[in-house]
């Protein structure tokens, strides 16, 4: 099975800090994914990655940036945490064309 | 401009009886489609999928329909069970590699199993 880890399950920070949020994956996948979900508004994806050291920007990438210096670990940074960033996030990763694999994700609360 | 849309928030079925969920889609680069179930406190779970070169795709309860003409894809779950509430998403992508593989995603339906 699949096992894609997030570092931490809860974290609360305060505003303007950096924030890190690590995601682990054990199965080789190429491809790598973060998402936030939030009421109402669904999964929402910020970046992704289809390489080592390869990234793009998803649908709402601002304030956020990405990390990928090894295959098996994919790293979303917040550089100034701000209140609207409250929400939970969910990493994924799959291979090639294949479904992706989500880890139980962070509900991060900026205050 | 969303093009993945679940336009039901919620759907409420009886034990037993068949649950069906919705999906509409608009782009027509879309050629693979998902279905993922979410529990509180979860990460999504993948349930199945269908290409576009079928229309129909079954695994043991759940059966996914895909009208392509129609741009309506939908998820039938029998029988439904209680451990069957959660929130399901639809999802999709296109053709080709690299960016390709992104998925969007709809805004889900939570269905409810009333014992």
């Amino acid at each position: 099975d699949v096992k894609v880890t997030q570092s931490s399950r809860y974290l609360v920070k305060r505003t303007g800090e950096k924030v890190f949020l690590e995601c682990v994956q054990d199965m080789d996948h190429e491809n790598m994914f973060w998402y936030r979900q939030d009421p109402g508004l669904g999964l929402r994806l910020i970046y992704f990655s289809y390489d080592v050291k390869m990234k793009e920007k998803g649908d709402i990438p601002e304030g956020y940036s990405v990390s990928r210096e090894k295959k098996e670990r994919f790293s979303l940074i917040l550089e100034s945490a701000s209140t609207n960033q409250t929400s939970m996030y969910l990493c994924a990763s799959s291979l090639g064309r294949g479904p992706q694999h989500f880890g139980d994700g962070t509900r991060l609360s900026i205050l | 401009d969303q093009q993945v849309k679940q336009n039901s928030p919620s759907l409420s079925v009886q034990e037993g009886r068949i649950s069906i969920l919705n999906c509409d889609y608009t782009n027509s680069m879309f050629d693979y489609f998902l279905w993922y179930k979410k529990y509180p406190a979860e990460g999504p779970t993948f349930l199945i999928s269908i290409s576009s070169i079928k229309d129909k795709n079954e695994d043991g309860r759940f059966t996914v329909f895909l009208n392509k003409s129609a741009k309506h894809l939908s998820l039938h779950i029998v029988p439904s069970q209680p451990g069957d509430s959660a929130v399901y998403f639809c999802a999709a992508s296109g053709r080709g590699g690299g960016s390709n593989y992104k998925l969007t995603f709809g805004k889900g339906t939570l269905l409810t199993v009333n014992p």
